[in-house]
């Protein structure tokens, strides 16, 4: 099956600091990609959806400016927690999907802000 | 605002047959059933997907209702690394995901 990495796999910062994660798909080239974050004992939740070379499409109730998404190749996207603070702390997935409609999940970054 | 109901949890005994039951009443007819599951701190795992008919591939088989209003999904073989969180989606578009079932594999 397709593969999708995550970079870093985990990554613990200071409160006020930023945070960038990488999404890419290894073998094949993704129409677009989608940031998942996910509490402890809880389920996915879908935060937002990107394409490539246009803005990301944000659910209800995700700030845009404090999680910047960039998408801006067909096997790269990245997820920046601005300003992050300690309720940031999360599991942070994302997922990508190829022109056959299949969608394939990445391991995921843990977050940890102090 | 998930399509799919699911158990919260079960236990299976190992190299037993689990049967993981999903309820999507209101299922669209262009909607596929989905099936993942996610292993302790780790990405989901694609499993398996079916439209109407009944699917099976080497990991597990889903059986879809005539009216495709409830799915189950079965593992023919239970091991103990088959303990995770299992998720029935009902998707024509974006992956959104229910609570899952969190199955249990015990000797």
């Amino acid at each position: 099956g397709a593969v999708v990495s995550q970079h870093p796999s985990w990554v613990i910062c200071k409160s006020g600091t930023s945070v960038k994660i990488e999404c890419r798909s290894l073998d094949f080239q993704a129409t677009t990609m989608f940031w998942y974050r996910q509490f402890p004992k809880q389920s996915l939740m879908l935060m937002a959806t990107s394409n490539e070379g246009s803005k990301a499409t944000y659910e209800q109730g995700v700030e845009k400016d404090k999680f910047l998404i960039n998408h801006a190749s067909l096997t790269l996207s990245t997820l920046t927690v601005t300003s992050a603070h300690p309720e940031d702390s999360s599991f942070y997935i994302c997922s990508a999907k190829n022109r056959m409609d299949e969608q394939f999940f990445g391991p995921g970054t843990r977050l940890t802000v102090l | 605002d998930a399509k799919t109901t699911q158990p919260p949890s079960m236990d299976c005994a190992e190299g037993r047959a689990a049967n993981l039951p999903c309820n999507h009443s209101t299922i669209s007819g262009n909607e596929y059933v989905y099936w993942y599951r996610q292993i302790h701190s780790q990405g989901p795992q694609y499993i398996i997907h079916g439209l109407k008919n009944n699917e099976t591939n080497e990991m597990a088989s889903l059986i879809i209702t005539e009216d495709r209003k409830s799915s189950t999904l079965i593992l023919p073989h239970a091991t103990l690394r088959d303990t995770a969180v299992y998720y029935c989606i009902v998707r024509v578009g974006d992956m959104r995901f229910g609570a899952g079932t969190r199955l249990t594999v015990k000797p």
